[in-house]
């Protein structure tokens, strides 16, 4: 089975406005990753949090980490079409395991 | 460009053939993974390396699948006796040992008629 799950597996917003996703894994992590991956591309890294931080921001992303809740959530402030993608999280020392992602729409 | 780099970017092949696939990690990294998509999921876990040993391999991984890194480099993943099922992108990622962000290629997308 999957480490880590995407919620909610789709989302639609209109540019400007903020979105939230977030991530459930199952098993303890040293750190936890997120990363976007465009229509028929490869993915690409957003950011990582280890599991003694609680939250972690760069540029218009900020992630948080509940390691007591097993969860961890992506929010992407102030949205551009560009920001169009799939998001998934990925969690270390088992970072091998993806869930299936949150697609995310935003319309301009 | 110093990013990953996978060869070839797309493969068709029929039925019972064997293919191989070739990724070029970022050089400065020792770790190297490969994966593998289809359509709507996320990046399923085929096998890892540190330097040229395989470390893990997912035992959802078939014997008909083998990954090398010989000289800790390039590596290669060969698919034998291809089936329909093996369709989707193969993807491969590397990984510097203490940070762990994976850099990911654009992947190989194979078709199997």
């Amino acid at each position: 089975s999957q480490q880590g799950e995407e919620d909610p597996q789709a989302l639609s917003i209109q540019e400007g406005e903020n979105a939230t996703m977030n991530c459930s894994y199952k098993t303890s992590i040293n750190n936890l990753q997120w990363y976007r991956q465009n229509s028929g591309r490869g993915l690409v890294h957003l950011i990582l949090i280890r599991s003694n931080e609680r939250e972690k921001h760069s540029g218009r992303l900020r992630v948080t980490l509940d390691t007591s809740k097993k969860s961890s959530s992506l929010l992407i402030t102030a949205s551009r079409a560009a920001d169009t993608a799939s998001y998934f999280c990925a969690t270390a020392p088992t970072q091998f395991y993806f869930g299936t992602g949150t697609s995310l729409t935003v319309i301009p | 460009d110093t990013g990953v780099s996978q060869n070839p970017r797309h493969k068709i092949t029929k039925r019972g053939q064997n293919v191989t696939f070739r990724c070029d990690p970022i050089s400065e990294h020792n770790r190297l993974y490969w994966y593998r998509q289809t359509l709507g999921q996320g990046p399923e876990f085929l096998t890892y390396f540190q330097n040229e040993a395989q470390l893990e391999k997912s035992r959802l991984l078939s014997d008909r699948f083998s990954a090398e890194r010989p000289k800790g480099s390039f590596s290669t993943l060969e698919i034998q006796r291809t089936e329909q099922g093996d369709s989707a992108m193969y993807l491969c990622a590397s990984s510097s040992e203490l940070q762990g962000e994976q850099f990911f290629g654009p992947g190989t997308r194979l078709t199997v008629l």
